[in-house]
């Protein structure tokens, strides 16, 4: 599985958008980009993944950039209950075992 | 559809006793998996199973046994718990091999003592 950079921790105001960017330089072309988050004391949430194209649910949206070497997680309306740390994983579909690979990921805080 | 659930959600242990941790799922998976997280750490997958009636060792299956008798459970057991094991347990299902998307239960914390 690729390498995943991400910053260790980052503010957001309540309301507005939070954009979590992930370094993944090395990805290879089969491998997809996952996110996760763990809300303290909770199991992980999947929140989305994408292989190359920009994708989007209820919970966020995915922004890959061309390269495939980043990419951004962005909550449009960022509220207190998503105050978490944030997966970015990198990984090729139908991995043997499956087992995720949590890095140390990016401590978000929502504040208001 | 309450998802993933463990059962139970704490327990305290004394060195050497046993236990068995239960996870149930309601979806319909067919792959299931058992981790731990150590604090400040991240997730150590300790077994998996691809389907009723088999299990596979992941990255530290030592101390640990798994039994998938039903499609729908994942038990966790501890024959002889060491102050080593104390940790929080994460139970996980997705639907496929193919598919990364695996949905958690809560937790159980465990403290050996």
């Amino acid at each position: 599985d690729a390498k995943t950079t991400q910053p260790t921790s980052m503010d957001c105001a309540e309301g507005r958008a939070a954009n979590l960017p992930c370094n993944h330089s090395t990805i290879s072309g089969n491998e997809y980009v996952y996110w996760y988050r763990q809300i303290h004391s909770q199991g992980p949430q999947y929140i989305i993944h994408g292989l190359k194209n920009n994708e989007t649910n209820e919970m966020a949206s995915l922004i890959i950039t061309e390269d495939r070497k980043s990419s951004t997680l962005i909550l449009p309306h960022a509220t207190l209950r998503d105050t978490a740390v944030y997966y970015c994983i990198v990984r090729v579909v139908g991995n043997a075992g499956n087992m995720l690979t949590f890095g140390g990921g990016t401590r978000l805080m929502v504040k208001p | 559809n309450a998802g993933v659930t463990q059962t139970p959600k704490f327990r305290v242990l004394k060195t050497g006793q046993s236990m068995t941790l239960l996870c149930a799922q309601d979806m319909n998976h067919e792959y299931m998996y058992w981790y731990r997280q150590d604090p400040g750490m991240g997730l150590r997958l300790i077994h998996y199973s691809v389907g009723e009636g088999t299990t596979a060792k992941g990255e530290v299956p030592d101390g640990y046994n798994v039994s998938r008798l039903k499609k729908q459970n994942f038990l966790l057991g501890l024959e002889s718990a060491a102050p080593s094991q104390t940790s929080v347990y994460f139970c996980a299902s997705s639907y496929s091999l193919r598919a990364n998307t695996q949905y958690f239960g809560p937790g159980t914390r465990l403290t050996v003592l």
